[in-house]
């Protein structure tokens, strides 16, 4: 069975650094991409970046100056980071795989 | 960036109705290798999104045959026939042929 699940903290401060991990079971990352989704409170969905198959990323413009994202496929685990977080980086967090299947996301809190 | 533009933003229907849920895009989602990424979502309330269709018309697999996608170019539409209580939420449309992905900002389907 696929699985995806978002781990990490659900509050960080302000100019401070996100770390999230996606933990994948059920198929291999060296066969299928996996993306990272944000979604704010009540509003609509946000592309935020892609773990290749292949080990290569991709990012959205937007957030590609604070953005990394990075894998351990020895643990079936996908990392983002983002860095000098602001409230508007206020979201559930979700990773997908290939848009057919969703972890239940994670909701992280910008806040002092 | 591609924009996408989804109408109505919200729908009122009956249970039985059949309703069309529009998604334009700025610009054509037709990739070099013939295949166009245009993917409908479905997200419940509290529950992460759920592909429905992907390739504009392709039904993702578990999806009942009431939904249906079209289009091509520019111009996408998602039908239900015969609106159940279960289809209620927001549906988006997705484009992966250009990068940053980017969503429709939501069509939220509510009971009459």
């Amino acid at each position: 069975e696929v699985q995806l699940k978002e781990s990490g903290p659900g509050l960080v401060q302000p100019s401070q650094t996100l770390s999230l991990t996606c933990t994948v079971s059920g198929f291999s990352l060296t066969d299928y991409s996996v993306h990272w989704v944000r979604q704010p409170p009540g509003k609509g969905l946000e592309w935020m970046g892609v773990m290749w198959s292949g080990g290569s990323t991709a990012y959205n413009s937007a957030l590609k100056s604070r953005l990394s994202i990075s894998r351990d496929t020895s643990k079936s685990q996908v990392f983002l980071k983002m860095n000098s977080l602001q409230t508007e980086d206020t979201a559930i967090y979700y990773c997908t795989r290939a848009g057919n299947y969703w972890g239940q996301g994670v909701m992280v809190t910008v806040s002092s | 960036d591609v924009v996408l533009t989804q109408t109505p933003p919200t729908l009122s229907a009956t249970i039985g109705q059949s309703v069309s849920i529009s998604c334009r895009s700025s610009q054509s989602l037709l990739h070099s290798n013939g295949n166009t990424y245009l993917n409908w979502l479905l997200q419940r309330p509290g529950q992460p999104p759920q592909l429905l269709i992907y390739l504009v018309s392709r039904l993702e697999s578990g999806v009942p045959n009431r939904f249906s996608g079209s289009g091509s170019g520019t111009d996408f539409t998602l039908k239900i026939s015969g609106v159940e209580a279960e289809d209620l939420g927001v549906y988006y449309c997705v484009q992966s042929t250009h990068a940053p992905y980017t969503f429709g900002a939501g069509t939220k389907l509510e009971l009459k």
